[in-house]
């Protein structure tokens, strides 16, 4: 069936480094992508979306990338701080009639001072 | 402003007893969804309320869950005769969905247990 996994369930980064989290996609269809970072004990926190039209969007420190031919996602986060330290979602709509998102299993970002 | 909120925020329950979880969507969000998260787990979808049209229960796992939404607004999820394996956090979620904007903004969730 539909599935959205990431490459990597944990890593491990220097404070002031920068980060990537990658993660692949298996529907074709959908048409949008979202990263949600949720620290423990909390619920997922919207970091930045993308639409299928563009290939990169940027915001405050992180940077999000769209491979659409070997459908792959990534989240960029520039000089990570020990806040940055939580598991990391990427999700994709289904293209389907509803909105609902197609998690994937998240990547632990442990940010090290 | 407020942001999507979840009562309660644990609940601990025998197995065989219903539940009820509550979600206050963002004022103004037309749709709102339900998910769970096993522990250590990605999120899985179980429900979703759009304005007045037939909500998707495609993602609700058995015949004892069920969830409403009164008004357009409130929505409650219930659990009948709980299973241990219904353990898991219930995550709330609510977006606007007008003029493409269809991101999910989510609750603080309601971790359940069932002894």
């Amino acid at each position: 069936g539909e599935s959205v996994g990431l490459h990597l369930p944990t890593l491990s980064v220097q404070e002031g480094d920068n980060s990537i989290i990658n993660c692949a996609y298996s529907n074709s269809a959908s048409d949008y992508f979202i990263w949600y970072k949720q620290e423990s004990g909390k619920g997922p926190q919207f970091i930045i979306d993308i639409r299928s039209n563009m290939d990169k969007r940027q915001g405050q420190r992180v940077t999000v990338l769209l491979n659409k031919t070997v459908k792959h996602l990534s989240l960029q986060i520039a000089a990570t701080q020990p806040g940055d330290s939580a598991v990391y979602f990427c999700a994709e709509t289904n293209g389907g009639a509803t909105n609902k998102l197609i998690f994937g299993t998240g990547t632990l970002l442990a940010v090290q001072p | 402003g407020a942001g999507v909120s979840q009562s309660p925020s644990n609940k601990v329950t025998e197995k065989g007893k219903d539940v009820e979880l509550r979600c206050d969507p963002i004022s103004g969000h037309t749709a709102l969804y339900w998910y769970r998260q096993s522990l250590g787990q990605g999120l899985e979808f179980l429900i979703y309320f759009q304005g007045n049209s037939a909500p998707d229960k495609s993602g609700l796992p058995s015949d004892r869950f069920s969830a409403e939404r009164t008004g357009g607004s409130v929505s409650t999820l219930t659990i009948q005769r709980t299973q241990q394996e219904d353990s898991a956090v219930y995550l709330c979620a609510s977006s606007l969905e007008s003029s493409g904007k269809i991101t999910q903004y989510f609750g603080p969730g309601t971790r359940l247990t069932v002894l």
